[in-house]
């Protein structure tokens, strides 16, 4: 039962453009998301997190949006950069000591 | 920032023989880690919570005689396959959170394990 969904395997986007990365989950208990970045090999970065008190978080360039109604959130990259070329998972979980669970990932491809 | 090292980054073993995977925590202590495992092209795989000084947490349908995971200080987790099989061949990592710097996990840098 995959409770974290990442309908999107990949994504390409020209440089300069907005990336928007998406994730669903099914678990109505999930109170904290987190969006990590991945390189072949190596362990994840942590990149953004968003409570399930709060509809928008903002970092720089990256901008995690929630809604919970629809159990959906996003990670909007603006401008895009070739070095965002990664594999992107959300990640959620209950409570503020409990384990992780991992969407599926999605590849994005930023083109020069 | 927080740091977790993970080692070896990369291991080959022959059937039947165990390889033991370490987990550190350099800058922060860790009451609890986390063992993931992933395949290609799929998502990372939670296969137990490791709590210091107890007995780790197995997620259902991993084989705690084959994933033997020791948790005895707070910087430092092990995992160990025994008797691997081809079928294990994997990219595991493992991760930490410090509790002292706020709500984030740190990820280990991996290991690539293959069973020949």
């Amino acid at each position: 039962d995959q409770q974290v969904k990442q309908n999107s395997p990949s994504l390409s986007v020209q440089e300069g453009r907005i990336s928007i990365l998406n994730c669903d989950y099914t678990n109505s208990m999930f109170d904290y998301f987190l969006w990590y970045k991945k390189y072949p090999a190596e362990g994840p970065t942590f990149l953004i997190s968003i409570s399930s008190i709060k509809d928008k978080n903002e970092d720089g360039r990256f901008t995690v949006f929630l809604n919970k109604s629809a159990k959906h959130l996003s990670l909007h990259i603006v401008p895009s950069q070739p070095g965002d070329s990664a594999v992107y998972f959300c990640a959620a979980n209950t409570g503020t000591a409990s384990k992780l669970t991992f969407g599926t990932g999605t590849r994005l491809q930023v083109t020069l | 920032g927080a740091v977790v090292s993970q080692h070896p980054s990369r291991v080959i073993c022959k059937s039947g023989t165990s390889v033991k995977i370490e987990c550190r925590s350099l800058d922060f202590q860790a009451t609890t880690m986390f063992w993931y495992r992933q395949f290609p092209k799929q998502s990372l795989m939670l296969m137990a919570t490791s709590n210091e000084g107890s007995k780790a947490t197995y997620e259902q349908g991993v084989e705690k005689d084959k994933f033997l995971i020791n948790h005895a200080s707070l910087t430092l987790s092990t995992l160990t396959v025994t008797s691997a099989h081809p079928e294990d061949s994997s990219f595991y990592i493992c991760s930490a959170r410090d509790l002292a710097r706020g709500y984030g996990y740190t990820f280990g840098s991996g290991t690539r394990l293959t069973v020949v």
